[in-house]
């Protein structure tokens, strides 16, 4: 059973530090790697996506992929108020023929001002 | 101007009746999804279209029957509903499924509530 794993949280830093949100996954033949957040009661909405092993910035947001010890993070800079949100954490499987994503639990993260 | 959109937003119905639920992507993508949310915020994949035909069939019971008319419309239909059909419905496209156009974008839920 390929599984993803996030602490569930709540994750609880002020406002301007760095939030930094972590994933586990259980396969090492694992293709893509992707953070949505999602608001309360609202849908996902994608942030970053990884592809292969190292740091990927987006403004804000650092993603960290380290494929040997298969996990995935998300930094998040200079929190705000607004970042307070559930994050998702999901994998595509390599050998997937259909693009299937397998989410984690999800972290909540609580930015407190 | 709504890429992935989802009809009804709200859904409460007794226990035994049949529903659909209506999704519409304008991305123009090839790829349509239908994922479910339970109460513990897990969310899960249930179906995978591409152009109209069944990619995966992640061991759905079979009173959920998903249509898809053409590759801008995924439709899923639930007969004999039951207490724990109970969630938050998604709707997902991609541009398509092989790699590449890989990102999914997802539609605003459908809230069913089974009493």
């Amino acid at each position: 059973q390929k599984e993803v794993e996030q602490n569930s949280g709540p994750l609880s830093v002020p406002e301007g530090a760095i939030a930094s949100l972590n994933c586990t996954y259980s396969d090492r033949v694992s293709q893509s790697f992707f953070w949505y957040r999602q608001y309360s009661g609202k849908s996902p909405e994608l942030i970053m996506s990884i592809y292969s092993n190292g740091d990927k910035e987006d403004g804000r947001f650092t993603a960290q992929l380290n494929k040997a010890s298969q996990y995935v993070s998300l930094l998040i800079r200079d929190s705000q108020p607004s970042d307070s949100a559930t994050y998702l954490c999901a994998v595509k499987w390599g050998h997937n023929a259909g693009n299937m994503l397998t989410f984690g639990g999800g972290t909540r993260l609580m930015v407190k001002p | 101007d709504t890429a992935v959109s989802q009809t009804p937003k709200y859904l409460v119905t007794q226990m035994g009746n049949d529903k659909s639920i209506k999704c519409e992507q304008n991305l123009g993508h090839d790829t349509m999804y239908w994922y479910k949310q339970d109460s513990k915020k897990f969310l899960k994949i249930m179906f995978s279209y591409n152009n109209k035909e069944l990619i995966i069939n992640e061991t759905v019971p079979n009173r959920f029957s998903p249509k898809s008319p053409d590759k801008a419309h995924l439709n899923l239909h639930i007969n004999s509903l039951e207490l724990g059909d109970s969630a938050v419905y998604f709707c997902a496209s991609s541009q398509n499924y092989r790699g590449g156009g890989e990102t999914q974008y997802f539609g605003p839920g459908t809230r069913l509530l089974v009493l």
